[in-house]
C-alpha cells in the first residue's frame, strides 16, 4: 500500500530562518511527487511535480529536491506570508491505460513563520 | 480563467438528511477527484473519474455515499441519509491527464457540519 510520511507535524521559525520539511513514502513504482500548499479554509494549492531521483524545482524561497525514498521542501529566508500547511502527495505508476492515477497524501506539515 | 467551482461553500445539515454537493472542474479537463478532509484523518480520495466514467470509488465509505458525473462540466457528491461524522470538508479537484500532465487543481472545498 502507498504510503507517505510528513514531518515535523508543526514548525515554528523567526522570519529569514531557514529550514526544510521531510516527506517520506513508499510507493509500487513512483511516477509523481507532488508538493501542494493549504491556507486555512481553502483548498490545496499547486506549488511542484518531482518525477525522478536527483530532480530539483524552486519557486521563490521554495525548493523541491526528490531522492527514492523521500523529499524535501527547503525553505530560504522565509517570510510570514510563507506560513501554511505543506502536502506532499505520491502517485503510483500504474495502468496507464486507465488515465489519471490518484494520489496519496501524506497529513501535512503546519508551518508559521513568526515576524 | 475560472478554476474549480464547488457549492456550496458552507452546508449545515440534521442527521438523516440528504446532502448534495456540487463540482464544475476546469474547462478542458478530462479528470475529476472527490477528497474528504478532517483533523484525524487527513486528506482522503473518495472517488476519481476518467472521462466522466468512474474509475477508481475504493474510497467512498458507505453506501450512503454517491457520485455521477453526467457530462464533463458537472460532477455531484451525494449523502443519503447524512451522518454526524460525515462532517468534514468536502473538495474537488481536477486534472487533465495524460502522459505528461498530472497536477491535480482544487476547488475551495464544501464544508459540511452534520448536527
Amino acid at each position: 500500500e502507498d504510503q507517505v510520511t510528513q514531518s515535523p507535524e508543526a514548525l515554528r521559525l523567526q522570519e529569514g530562518e531557514s529550514s526544510s520539511l521531510n516527506c517520506s513514502y513508499t510507493v509500487s513504482g513512483l511516477r509523481g511527487l507532488f508538493w501542494y500548499r493549504q491556507d486555512p479554509g481553502k483548498g490545496p494549492e499547486f506549488l511542484f511535480t518531482l518525477y525522478s531521483a536527483g530532480e530539483e524545482k524552486e519557486k521563490e524561497r521554495l525548493k523541491a529536491t526528490l531522492t527514492k525514498k523521500e523529499s524535501f521542501l527547503h525553505i530560504t529566508a522565509p517570510k510570514p506570508e510563507d506560513s501554511a500547511t505543506y502536502l506532499c502527495a505520491v502517485q503510483a505508476r500504474e495502468n496507464l491505460i486507465q488515465g489519471a492515477q490518484k494520489l496519496v497524501f501524506g497529513q501535512g506539515t503546519r508551518l508559521t513563520i513568526n515576524p | 480563467d475560472a478554476g474549480v467551482i464547488q457549492s456550496p461553500r458552507h452546508e449545515v445539515t440534521e442527521m438523516g438528511q440528504e446532502v448534495t454537493l456540487r463540482c464544475k472542474p476546469i474547462s478542458g479537463h478530462n479528470s475529476l477527484f472527490w477528497y474528504r478532509q478532517t483533523m484525524m484523518r487527513g486528506l482522503e480520495l473518495l472517488i476519481y473519474f476518467n472521462n466522466n466514467v468512474p474509475i477508481d470509488d475504493s474510497g467512498m465509505p458507505e453506501d450512503r455515499f454517491s457520485a455521477k458525473m453526467p457530462n464533463a462540466s458537472f460532477s455531484t457528491l451525494k449523502i443519503q441519509p447524512s451522518e454526524p461524522r460525515d462532517s468534514a470538508v468536502y473538495f474537488c479537484a481536477s486534472s487533465l491527464s495524460g502522459l505528461l500532465y498530472n497536477e491535480q487543481f482544487f476547488g475551495p472545498g464544501t464544508r459540511l457540519t452534520v448536527l
